[in-house]
């Protein structure tokens, strides 16, 4: 199948505190998996991406790791601040070439 | 402003009624993808192009939907006799694909979206 699943679906932290969004897919040729985060209103922006042929990867206070054989891949962010605040969809470029998103994490940073 | 573009922003209609929406991506990007968002749920596949070729359609999608890209750079998505299930957001995307040789790049980017209200 193509579908992609995304744990969990709302995620309350202290801001300082760090987050973890997790999703797995089961297409075995999916090889490109990007990470958006959406405000409200607002169209989905790409905030880090991963190639099948890396392991982990990171940007600052963001980092994506991917483990291949077990399907699964995760987004890290840390030291969360109030404007991290939003929803956060994965995704992975399925064998055909099409996205496939995930159903949406909704991150809330407490100050 | 070089970004992805789309018109109109929002379109109100009766149920019965036909729509067209617009998608210009970004000059060089080749791809062009159509997606369909309901709140709280992610993007759902609709459909893409490369250049003028429509690659794919989602198995899912009804036949009173139809997306063009004649000459591989704007698109139009038009939904006939529109149902009030249509109500949703429609984004549009596009990226660009490399010949093999060159340096892949995947990154999609996003229009602003066109809200569709059907009452």
């Amino acid at each position: 199948g193509e579908n992609v699943e995304q744990h969990p679906s709302t995620l309350s932290v202290q801001e300082g505190d760090s987050a973890v969004i997790k999703c797995t897919y089961s297409d075995s040729a999916s090889n490109y998996f990007p990470w958006y985060k959406q405000e409200l209103g607002k169209r989905p922006q790409l905030i880090i991406d991963i190639r099948s042929n890396v392991g982990e990867k990171k940007d600052q206070r963001i980092a994506v790791t991917l483990n291949k054989t077990a399907k699964h891949f995760s987004l890290h962010i840390t030291e969360t601040q109030p404007e991290d605040s939003a929803v956060y969809f994965c995704a992975h470029q399925s064998g055909t070439y099409k996205y496939i998103f995930g159903t949406g994490t909704r991150l809330k940073v407490l100050a | 402003d070089t970004g992805v573009s789309q018109d109109p922003r929002h379109k109100i209609t009766k149920r019965g009624q036909n729509v067209t929406f617009r998608c210009d991506p970004i000059s060089e990007h080749n791809r062009l993808y159509w997606y369909r968002q309901t709140l709280g749920q992610g993007p759902e596949f609709l459909t893409y192009f490369q250049n003028e070729a429509q690659l794919e359609k989602s198995r899912l999608l009804s036949d009173r939907f139809s997306a063009e890209r004649p000459k591989g750079s704007f698109s139009t998505l038009e939904i006939q006799r529109t149902e009030q299930g249509d109500s949703a957001m429609y984004l549009c995307a596009s990226s660009l694909l490399l010949p093999p040789q060159q340096r892949r790049s995947y990154e999609q980017y996003f229009g602003p979206g066109t809200r569709l209200t059907v009452t």
